[in-house]
């Protein structure tokens, strides 16, 4: 079992530019979440799906960040356009439906 | 809104002594919680839990303590190790299955 998966590790990119962070989870897995760490919130819940259909995207900040999961086994999370603030490290985790979450080894993006 | 608070953004301990990481919560339909490590460059992972119907869950050097009059947790880690040093996020769930997490302490054990 690879784990959770998330590609890229490191994202570079300029300010206005389109960001997109992959996620694959564990096979089997119904749940999804996507987190984002800050030194100041720690790791905020940005939106979670169960059987690929979102159920909470609460903690989505803005209009500009949004979350698809076309199938079971993929994940993406977008922001157009990038801004500043947007620096942060991104988690994916899965579970099944308990509270057994796995995490992903994150993306560290920087948009300068 | 925080629902959940790690108020202490790090720790500092000695190697052996008993390292102490606190956490308060503001919903009480939070019914089970959490503590994750995480270590640089890598995603947290699971380390200890306990439902609101404990008060005290213990896994060897490891033992959470829950006060829900207060809505407190702490984990205690005794005796403390080098290799313990890492960031500890407290998390709180309630029916909904969602984690909702802490900012974090960040412990270091001094050898």
């Amino acid at each position: 079992d690879a784990g959770v998966i998330q590609s890229p590790r490191h994202e570079v990119t300029e300010m206005g530019q389109e960001v997109t962070l992959r996620c694959k989870p564990i096979s089997g897995h119904d749940y999804l979440f996507w987190y984002r760490q800050t030194m100041m919130r720690g790791l905020e819940l940005l939106i979670y799906f169960n059987n690929n259909v979102p159920i909470d995207d609460s903690g989505m900040p803005e209009d500009r960040f949004s979350a698809k999961m076309p199938n079971a086994s993929f994940s993406t999370l977008k922001i157009q356009p990038s801004e500043p603030r947007d620096s942060a490290v991104y988690f994916c985790a899965s579970t099944t439906a308990n509270y057994g979450y796995t995490f992903g080894s994150g993306t560290r993006l920087t948009v300068v | 809104d925080q629902q959940v608070k790690q108020n202490s953004p790090s720790l500092s301990v000695q190697e052996g002594r008993i390292s102490i990481l606190n956490c308060d919560y503001t919903n009480s339909m939070f019914d089970y919680f959490l503590w994750y490590k995480k270590y640089p460059a890598e995603g947290p992972t699971f380390l200890i839990s306990i439902s609101s119907i404990k008060d005290k869950n213990e896994d060897g050097r490891f033992t959470v303590f829950l006060n829900k009059s207060a809505k407190h947790l702490s984990l205690h880690i005794v005796p403390s190790q080098p290799g313990d040093s890492a960031v500890y996020f407290c998390a709180a769930s309630s029916n909904t299955g969602k984690l909702i997490f802490g900012q974090g302490t960040t412990l270091q054990v001094k050898p």
